[in-house]
C-alpha cells in the first residue's frame, strides 16, 4: 500500500491565487519530499524536508511538516499557469528503504 | 549524459512477447530505482539498487518482471510474456547519496503499450 496520500486529488485555481496541497502518511519517516510532474514527463524534485524540520521555503514554495499528525502541506504562492502539473509527496522511512510516492494532486492554474 | 536517460521512449508490443527497457543513470550515482506509473495514477515502486548491495525487489509484481544493473551503472528492466495490464510508463530514477535520504533524478520514462 502507498505510504503517502495527497489531498485533494485535483485542484483548479485562478492565476495569482495560492494553491495548497496536503499529504498524509502512515509510519515514521526519515524525510518527506515533494515532486512535480508535467504531463507526459518525468518527475522533478521540488523540496525535501527532514523529520526534525517543521517548515521549509524555496522561492514560491512553502512546505510544512507535522510529524505528530503525520502530515505535510505544500503551498504554492502567487500561482502561474506554468505551475499546472501533478504534485506528488514521497516519504523515506529510513536510509535503506525506497522512496514511496502518493497518488498525486493534479493542479490546474487558469490564466 | 547530464541526466537520466531511458530507452526506448515508446514501445508497442504484442501480448506474450518479452520486452527490455534500459536506464542510464547519472554518472556516479550509486542508487537506481524503477517505478511504474499507470495512466493518471501515482508511482508504484518496482525495484531498488544501491551500490553493491543486493537489490530490493519487493515491488516487482510477478516473476515475469526482473531487473539487473551491470557494473553499477546501466540497468535493464525485463518483462517476460507481457500482459495488457503491464501497459504503463516505466520510470527510472537515480540518486547520488549512499543512503536513500536525498532527491531522486528521474528519466522521461518508457511508455509501454501491450496490445
Amino acid at each position: 500500500s502507498q505510504q503517502g496520500e495527497e489531498d485533494p486529488q485535483a485542484l483548479s485555481i485562478q492565476e495569482g491565487e495560492n494553491a495548497t496541497m496536503n499529504c498524509s502518511y502512515k509510519t515514521s519517516i526519515n524525510n518527506l519530499q515533494w515532486y512535480r510532474q508535467n504531463s507526459g514527463r518525468g518527475l522533478v524534485h521540488l523540496i525535501l524536508i527532514r523529520s526534525n524540520e517543521r517548515e521549509k521555503h524555496s522561492g514560491r514554495l512553502r512546505v510544512t511538516l507535522d510529524t505528530s499528525k503525520k502530515s505535510s502541506s505544500l503551498l504554492i504562492t502567487a500561482s502561474r499557469a506554468a505551475d499546472t502539473a501533478s504534485y506528488f509527496c514521497a516519504t523515506a522511512i529510513s536510509g535503506n528503504t525506497p522512496l514511496v510516492f502518493g497518488k498525486g494532486t493534479r493542479l490546474s492554474v487558469i490564466a | 549524459g547530464a541526466g537520466v536517460s531511458q530507452s526506448p521512449s515508446n514501445k508497442v508490443t504484442e501480448k506474450g512477447k518479452d520486452v527490455e527497457l534500459r536506464c542510464d543513470p547519472i554518472s556516479g550515482h550509486t542508487a537506481l530505482y524503477w517505478y511504474r506509473q499507470s495512466l493518471g495514477q501515482g508511482l508504484e515502486f518496482l525495484i531498488y539498487f544501491q551500490g553493491n548491495s543486493a537489490p530490493d525487489k519487493s515491488g516487482l509484481p510477478s516473476d515475469r518482471f526482473s531487473a539487473e544493473r551491470t557494473g553499477g551503472s546501466v540497468s535493464t528492466l525485463t518483462i517476460q510474456r507481457t500482459q495488457q495490464e503491464d501497459s504503463a510508463v516505466y520510470l527510472c530514477a537515480s540518486s547520488g547519496l549512499s543512503q536513500n535520504t536525498g532527491e531522486l533524478f528521474f528519466g522521461e520514462g518508457s511508455r509501454l503499450t501491450v496490445l
